[in-house]
């Protein structure tokens, strides 16, 4: 059963433009959520995070957007750059910032020069 | 200086043989996890020890064993390996009661059964 779903298994975009990857959940109770940013051969690393009761947080040129009624959040990277290029998981907690992580199937991101 | 480190980066291995997979890290942390990447590329969480209790996802057979000899090093020990167990292990850790966006992932071992 796939709690946390990324349906886009690769995404692929210009250099400067704006990247969306997409997650998708269906356990209404998760109250955390985080995106994380993976490289080849190389373990993932944390991006950026939001709680369930706000429905935005920014850093830098990310962006994370949560839309609870529709258990949908999304990963805002503008300008993409070609260091973007990786695989990027949604993950959900049901403990907040101290649950045990669920992760997506991740989305490769290319982003081309 | 890594943080969190494994091996081996790489392990094959013939079905039914027992083999380790070691993890250490140098963080401080109290609390390691290993987690598993399977051909379907869902991430999933195999266990969590924090000193010692050891929390076992139930849906890991127990051919697998977490050994902990210290709390810097959680280690998985893998009996009778299957076919189905071919995925990529991820080891990592974070401080008990710490944020989420404060665990640390090693590089992974791709474990290859033949």
């Amino acid at each position: 059963d796939q709690q946390v779903k990324q349906n886009s298994p690769s995404l692929s975009v210009q250099e400067g433009r704006i990247s969306i990857l997409n997650c998708d959940y269906t356990n209404s109770m998760f109250d955390y959520f985080l995106w994380y940013k993976k490289y080849p051969a190389e373990g993932p690393t944390f991006l950026i995070s939001i709680s369930s009761i706000k429905d935005k947080n920014e850093d830098g040129r990310f962006t994370v957007f949560l839309n609870k009624s529709a258990k949908h959040l999304s990963l805002h990277i503008v300008p993409s750059q070609p260091g973007d290029s990786a695989v990027y998981f949604c993950a959900a907690s049901l403990g907040g910032s101290q649950g045990n992580l669920i992760f997506g199937k991740g989305t490769k991101l290319s982003v081309k020069p | 200086d890594t943080a969190v480190s494994q091996t081996p980066k790489y392990l094959v291995t013939q079905m039914g043989n027992d083999k380790s997979i070691k993890c250490e890290q140098n963080l401080g942390h109290d609390t390691m996890y290993w987690y598993k990447q399977d051909s379907k590329k869902f991430l999933k969480i195999m266990f969590s020890y924090n000193n010692k209790e050891l929390i076992i996802n139930e849906t890991v057979p127990n051919r697998f064993s977490p050994k902990s000899p210290d709390k810097a090093h959680l280690n998985l020990h893998i009996n009778s390996l299957e076919l189905g167990d071919s995925a990529v292990y991820f080891c990592a850790s974070s401080q008990a009661g710490g944020l989420l966006e404060e665990a640390f992932f090693g590089q992974g071992t791709r474990l290859t059964v033949v």
